[in-house]
């Protein structure tokens, strides 16, 4: 059974950075086709493409928030990490962690997990 | 980069018609990876139809996908009260990108 957990900081202070954690089991993060992205929803508002970060390690990035974001893996843990840096009000939403196959788009959703910038 | 645009915003119809929502890209989707998710409120979006005309597995065959080129349609034949929620387009692979929604509700 494929799963993936997002964990996190609850609430984040304006220009502070933002660490997510996505725990997946169920797959591997090395077999071949795999893909593990983050996808993003500001409350009422439609759903945004952070990152994503392929089984053979390479990596995409939305292009407007490049320069904000890292995506990292430790498939050890199989884990997959998203930093992101200078936050400000408007990244809060729900942020979650996705499974994407080779051909077959996101078949696989965490929970989420709703990220606050506020002061 | 690719832009999707769905229409209507909102469409307001009766458990037993027939829905029709579409998603218009900026320039040709070449690799056919197009898919279609639903959202119901508070939940997590779930995968409907991906490769343009592929059921998810699980999804009923009164939903259908269809479309080429720089236009797509997602088609539920017969509407039941489950189905009632927000529809986003998406393209995946590379680039990766979904539409702004449809809104499914009852008239």
């Amino acid at each position: 059974q494929v799963t993936l957990k997002e964990s996190g900081p609850a609430l984040v202070k304006p220009t502070q950075s933002l660490t997510l954690t996505c725990t997946v089991s169920g797959f591997s993060l090395t077999s071949s086709g795999m893909r593990v992205s983050w996808i993003r929803q500001p409350p009422g508002k439609a759903l945004e493409w952070l990152a994503r970060i392929d089984w053979d390690d390479d990596k995409f990035y939305n292009t407007s928030l490049r320069t904000r974001l890292t995506i990292s893996k430790d498939t050890s843990k199989n884990q997959v990490v998203l930093r992101m840096t200078n936050m400000d009000p408007v990244d809060t939403g729900t942020y979650y962690c996705t499974r994407e196959t080779f051909r077959s788009g996101v078949d696989h959703w965490g929970p989420g997990t709703l990220v606050t910038v506020s002061s | 980069e690719i832009v999707l645009t769905q229409s209507p915003g909102t469409l307001s119809l009766s458990p037993g018609e027939r829905g029709t929502l579409s998603c218009r890209a900026s320039q040709s989707v070449d690799t056919g990876y197009l898919a279609w998710y639903q959202q119901k409120p508070g939940q997590a979006p779930r995968l409907l139809i991906y490769a343009v005309s592929s059921r998810a597995t699980g999804i009923p065959d009164r939903f259908s996908g269809s479309g080429s080129g720089t236009d797509y349609t997602l088609t539920i034949s017969r509407l039941e009260p489950e189905d009632f929620a927000v529809y986003y387009c998406q393209v995946y692979g590379r680039p990766n990108t979904f539409g702004q929604g449809t809104k499914l509700e009852l008239k």
